[in-house]
C-alpha cells in the first residue's frame, strides 16, 4: 500500500508570496495533521483534520490554513511568506483521532524563502 | 513543551542492542508512549506504542515501568540503518492527532 505522499517535495518561493502544500493520506486514514519541521529542531504541530473538519490547531499565526477535503487529501496554504517560514513541512495521517491510533508520516515538502 | 526528556546523544555499536531512556514523569493515566525515529531527510517514521504493557513488534520492544514515569525503546541488533534520530513521545487518547516532538536522542550505530 502506499504511504502518505506529499507534493511538491522542494519549492522556492519569495518573501510575501502564497504557498499551497498537498498531501494524499494512506488509503482508508480518515485524520490528517500538519507539521513545521526548522533545520535542527523537531517537528512542531500546525493542524489537524478529520472528517473535513479542524480538530486541533498548533500555534502559528493566521497566514497558515488547511483544509480537507471529501477523499480526505488535504492542503496547507501559507501566506505572505516570511523567511522565517522556511521548512521542512511534513503530513502525517491516521486512522481516526483516537491516542491509540499512530500518525504515519510523509516525506515532506522543503519549503525555501529567498 | 515536550512532556519528556532524553539524552541528546548515543552511541551502540553494529550488532548490540541499542537501548533508548526516555523520562515522562508527569505522565498521567489515559497518556499513551509512542516512540518515532527520523533519519536524515526523511519524515518521522512509527515505531512503537504502548500504554501499560511492555510491547513488541518487528522493528522493537518498549519497556515501561511499572509507575509508568519512564520507558526504554530495545533495538535487539542494530544496524547502520538505525542511526537516526529517536523521539520518545507521551500523548492523549483524543488530543486530535497533536504530537509534541522534544529534541529526541541523536543514535549514532557505529561498526
Amino acid at each position: 500500500d502506499a504511504g502518505v505522499t506529499q507534493s511538491p517535495t522542494h519549492l522556492i518561493k519569495t518573501r510575501g508570496q502564497q504557498v499551497t502544500l498537498r498531501c494524499s493520506p494512506i488509503s482508508g486514514h480518515k485524520s490528517v495533521s500538519w507539521y513545521q519541521q526548522v533545520l535542527g529542531q523537531g517537528p512542531q504541530f500546525i493542524f489537524q483534520y478529520y472528517e473535513k473538519e479542524e480538530r486541533g490547531r498548533g500555534n502559528f499565526p493566521d497566514r497558515f490554513s488547511a483544509r480537507q477535503f471529501p477523499n480526505y487529501s488535504s492542503e496547507l496554504n501559507v501566506n505572505a511568506l516570511l523567511l522565517g517560514d522556511s521548512a521542512l513541512y511534513l503530513c502525517a495521517s491516521s486512522h481516526d483521532r483516537a491516542g491509540n491510533q499512530p500518525q504515519h508520516f510523509g516525506d515532506g515538502t522543503r519549503l525555501s524563502i529567498l | 513543551d515536550a512532556k519528556t526528556t532524553q539524552p541528546t546523544s548515543m552511541d551502540c555499536a553494529e550488532g548490540r542492542a541499542a537501548n533508548l531512556p526516555c523520562n515522562h514523569s508527569t505522565i498521567s493515566g489515559n497518556e499513551y508512549v509512542y516512540w518515532y525515529r527520523q533519519i536524515h531527510s526523511q519524515g518521522p517514521q512509527y515505531i512503537i506504542h504502548g500504554l501499560k504493557n511492555n510491547e513488541t513488534n518487528e522493528m522493537a520492544s518498549l519497556i515501561i515501568t511499572e509507575d509508568r514515569k519512564s520507558s526504554t525503546l530495545i533495538l535487539p541488533h542494530a544496524t547502520l540503518r538505525d542511526t537516526a534520530v529517536y523521539y520518545c513521545i507521551v500523548t492523549f487518547n483524543n488530543q486530535g492527532g497533536k504530537l509534541i516532538f522534544g529534541q529526541g536522542t541523536e543514535l549514532s550505530v557505529k561498526p
